[in-house]
């Protein structure tokens, strides 16, 4: 069965870059689009950008281009999303998920399990 | 970017309830509107696609309707396990979008 495997929790310092890891099993990972989710306390979705596993093509929300990176390893079925300059305001759980349909139809069909990310001093 | 709002954002129910979230988007998104449900401390699961689709393994209980700008999502009686957040998200226009989510809560 599909499944997307993230990272522990991480809590970083004001200015730092956290990385993430979201390893998938289960499926073709060359063949389908993952997204980055997150979501601050509380609070709702956010869509942060897509990776394409297959070509390492990639695009970001512009909310956090210059900030974020999603990269991936065909070698182990995994992609990873860095974010860099964190403020308190990237205190979230962050998600990684699965575009449904390999030409990419924008919705999630299956998501990691979430990864914690505190921004303190 | 297109804003997603979403109507009530909370609402009360008993068991076997009929229940309606709306969801408004500030253009038309003709029918690239999803659905999630998400409980609390566990990532959204996918209930409905393209407006009115049910995602596979979801109960025939819930349903979607609606285009252009106003969608609707629908749980014809509402289950125990029903109580939960749900958020619309828009797969029109780049960066996709969610609404602020509807928290059904107990009666």
């Amino acid at each position: 069965q599909v499944q997307l495997v993230q990272s522990g929790a991480e809590v970083k310092k004001p200015g730092a870059s956290v990385k993430v890891s979201c390893e998938t099993s289960g499926y073709t990972f060359t063949a389908y689009y993952i997204h980055w989710v997150r979501q601050a306390p509380g609070q709702g979705l956010e869509w942060m950008g897509w990776i394409h596993p297959n070509s390492g093509d990639t695009k970001y929300a512009q909310k956090f281009q210059g900030r974020v990176t999603m990269t991936r390893d065909t070698s182990i079925n995994t992609v990873h999303m860095e974010l860099s300059s964190l403020t308190s305001d990237d205190t979230a759980v962050y998600f990684c998920a699965r575009d449904p349909i390999p030409a990419g139809m924008d919705y999630f069909d299956h998501w990691g399990q979430g990864t914690l990310v505190t921004v303190s001093s | 970017d297109i804003q997603m709002t979403q109507s009530p954002s909370s609402l009360s129910a008993s068991l076997g309830d009929r229940v309606t979230i709306t969801c408004r988007a500030s253009q038309s998104i003709r029918t690239y509107l999803n659905w999630y449900q998400q409980k609390p401390g566990k990532a959204p699961q996918l209930l409905i696609y393209d407006t009115s689709s049910l995602q596979s393994g979801v109960p025939s209980r819930f349903g979607g309707s609606g285009s252009g700008t106003d969608f609707t999502l629908t749980i014809s009686s509402l289950q125990p396990e029903d109580f939960a957040t749900y958020y619309c998200q828009q797969s029109f226009s780049h960066p996709w979008t969610f609404g602020q989510g509807t928290k059904v809560e107990i009666k």
